[in-house]
């Protein structure tokens, strides 16, 4: 079945880099857009970063616009989230999700997501 | 776009039914989704294009709407419908926004 699968959270100091990841079985990762989305504690969702099927297009949130990198790796079917300079205001839950569209960046919803990696940027 | 969804929280008792509202700050045509959010869980697609449902999804889940208002009907709620409740727009983009949520909870 689809699945998606993130890890790399844990606690990091304010302005040291993270690297998430979502590795990606039961369907044509390369063939899809991904997104990340993230959930501040007790808070609602926030779209974060958006990456086409062969990475050569990519949009992102203005709250992260220039700190935060979203790549993938289609051989290892896996999509990355490089988070540099995190603040506080960082700390959440970070998913990935499939975008209902397969190839190049448009509109569209998010079926279906992952489990969540929590990153708690701290000092 | 802001997505605004009224009532913060819906208190319905098991059996009835219950009225979810989403609200663009402009037009998104019929290019809204809904999820499902459950305590500790990842978001759940039920409806895309404002009223398909998602594979799987029972029929007593409902939407309709499109331009700025929409609408999101559980007919019949069981226990395990009682969760968070988030619409998203995905017409105009980037970003991809969401509103705040709707709390379903026992009344």
């Amino acid at each position: 079945q689809v699945q998606l699968v993130e890890s790399g959270g844990g606690v990091v100091q304010p302005g040291r880099s993270l690297r998430l990841s979502c590795a990606a079985s039961g369907f044509t990762f390369s063939s899809y857009a991904m997104h990340w989305v993230r959930q501040a504690p007790g808070k609602g969702l926030e779209w974060v970063a958006v990456i086409s099927y062969d990475g050569s297009d990519k949009y992102y949130a203005d709250s992260v616009k220039g700190r935060f990198a979203i790549s993938r790796d289609n051989s290892k079917n896996t999509l990355y989230l490089q988070m540099n300079i995190p603040t506080t205001k960082d700390t959440a839950v970070y998913y990935c999700a499939r975008d209902m569209n397969q190839w190049l960046v448009r509109g569209g919803w998010f079926d279906p997501w992952g489990q969540g990696t929590l990153v708690t940027v701290s000092s | 776009i802001v997505m605004t969804q009224s009532p913060a929280t819906l208190s319905v008792s098991p059996g009835e039914r219950a009225t979810l509202s989403c609200r663009a700050s402009q037009s998104v045509r019929s290019n809204l989704a809904w999820y499902q959010q459950k305590p500790g869980q990842a978001p759940r697609l039920l409806i895309y294009d404002a009223s398909t449902r998602a594979t799987g999804i029972p029929a007593r889940f409902s939407g309709s709407g499109s331009g700025t208002e929409f609408t999101l009907t559980i007919s019949s709620l069981q226990s395990e419908d009682f969760a968070v409740y988030y619409c998203q727009q995905y017409n105009n983009w980037p970003p991809w926004t969401f509103g705040q949520g709707t709390r379903v909870e026992i009344k």
